[in-house]
């Protein structure tokens, strides 16, 4: 149980194309679903917690604008990085967390990631 | 704001040892404390979750402690196999609900 498929698993695409990046949970309910990058040899770095229904919040120093996030059903949350530049290529990983309330210690099941390449 | 480090960032053991890896966090104000197995280029598959009011979670092989009051985890491996080789990370869950990962241990084991 608990399964997260985010898709696709890998993309390459040239600067300036906009990029969408699907998480679904795939037996559970998520209230909140969490998008991370990481860049090689680091750690997971949180971007923005999406809430079903309303919108997400950033953490600091991540734009708003160039990492679109809609969250409109309880089983999906996408991503979408606008204009992508080589700077953007990493791995995006999402989570979702069980349960339907938006705060919760309830633990995060992990998709397998995206690898992200801008040319 | 949260910060959280492994030890050793890598190590690299022959198949049968029985090894540590190591956690550390600065703020004890945690709701729990998630290890985490990473293969290259995948996404994450959580092994062992302790809650702030336990001190340990076992899985087979594997052993967690959690002493909150100190800030330290560790996970320990029993019998090591080369099927283990991963980096593990591990990843507090703060009083704001999110998770604070470390940089990880890449753990490699030989046969």
């Amino acid at each position: 149980g608990a399964v997260v498929s985010q898709h696709p698993s890998r993309v390459i695409c040239k600067s300036g194309t906009s990029v969408k990046i699907e998480c679904r949970s795939l037996d559970f309910q998520a209230t909140t679903m969490f998008w991370y990058r990481q860049f090689p040899k680091q750690s997971l770095m949180l971007m923005a917690t999406s809430n079903e229904g309303s919108k997400a919040t950033y953490e600091q120093g991540v734009e708003k604008d160039k990492f679109l996030i809609n969250h409109a059903s309880l089983t999906l949350s996408t991503l979408t990085v606008t204009s992508a530049h080589p700077e953007d290529s990493s791995f995006y990983i999402c989570s979702a967390r069980v349960g339907t309330g938006v705060g919760s210690n309830q633990p995060q099941h992990f998709g397998d990631g995206t690898r992200l390449s801008i040319l | 704001k949260q910060e959280v480090t492994q030890i050793p960032a890598a190590l690299s053991v022959p198949e049968g040892e029985n090894l540590v890896l190591n956690c550390s966090f600065t703020d004890s104000a945690i709701y729990n404390l998630q290890w985490f197995r990473q293969d290259p280029g995948k996404g994450l598959t959580s092994l062992l979750l302790i809650q702030s009011s336990q001190r340990e979670q076992t899985s087979g092989r594997l052993n967690a402690s959690l002493d909150k009051s100190s800030g330290r985890s560790t996970l320990y491996i029993a019998a090591s196999q080369p099927g283990d080789s991963a980096t593990y990370l591990c990843a507090v869950c703060g009083s704001n609900y999110k998770l604070t990962f470390g940089k990880g241990t890449l753990l490699t084991v030989n046969p």
